[in-house]
């Protein structure tokens, strides 16, 4: 079974509106990690934002934050106000910290190709 | 100039050849990855290294090697590289100290051709 799971290949988003970007995850660990990056067109990897399974508060890092829901196993990443820069592959990642030879390596989604249009 | 630098960054070469990616770091952070990024597959681990004497394989390791030649420098080595071989390889960095989110931080990719 995929740990990461991204359902939503590509989306639209008409400039200056939210969007929410989906990601559900699959562990066993109590401890974990989860992040989202951002791959523009030119192909670097862009840290965006990060949650960590006991925190209580859903991370917010300016226009960007994530959407915990711990029972249902989700990190939404939601973008307000979207811009034209925005345009991008997004990537949710997920950290397993106590899970032996494979602990501390990001495993990634397949990724969603968010297009903001003017 | 980039914490995480790797080279070549665009490479086109032949079914056969033996291929290296270089990587070197000057953030100081002990663990060193490569990851493999193809279309619809998202990124997918190939090594990983914790120390200079600690190398792991990751999800997809056939068909590479790496050496982790100093702290700061982890290439990755395709003995006969394979059409299917043909990517956007990334060198990656993180550091684990008690308080940090051991998020990874990122070369600019390497985008490598098997002809």
């Amino acid at each position: 079974a995929q740990k990461i799971t991204q359902t939503q290949p590509g989306m639209f988003v008409q400039e200056k509106e939210a969007v929410t970007l989906d990601c559900t995850y699959d562990t066993s660990d109590q401890s974990y990690g989860l992040f989202w990056y951002k791959q523009p067109s030119s192909g670097e990897m862009i840290f965006l934002i990060y949650q960590g399974s006991y925190d209580e508060q859903n991370a917010t890092e300016g226009r960007y934050s994530l959407n915990f829901q711990k029972a249902r196993k989700s990190a939404n990443l939601v973008i307000s106000a979207s811009q034209l820069g925005d345009s991008a592959m997004y990537f949710c990642a997920m950290r397993e910290i106590y899970s032996g030879a494979g602990s501390y390596q990001l495993t990634f989604g397949k990724g969603t190709k968010l297009s903001v249009i003017p | 100039d980039a914490d995480v630098t790797q080279t070549p960054r665009n490479r086109i070469t032949k079914t056969g050849k033996r291929i290296m990616l270089e990587c070197s770091q000057t953030k100081g952070h002990d663990r060193m990855y490569w990851y493999r990024q193809d279309p619809g597959l998202g990124l997918r681990l190939i090594y990983y290294s914790f120390d200079v004497k600690d190398i792991n394989k990751g999800e997809i390791s056939d068909g590479y090697s790496v050496s982790r030649q100093a702290q700061a420098k982890f290439s990755l080595s395709l003995e006969s590289a394979i059409p299917n071989q043909t990517a956007l390889y990334f060198c990656a960095t993180s550091d684990l100290l008690q308080g940090k989110t051991g998020e990874l931080f990122f070369g600019e990719g390497s985008r490598l051709t098997v002809l």
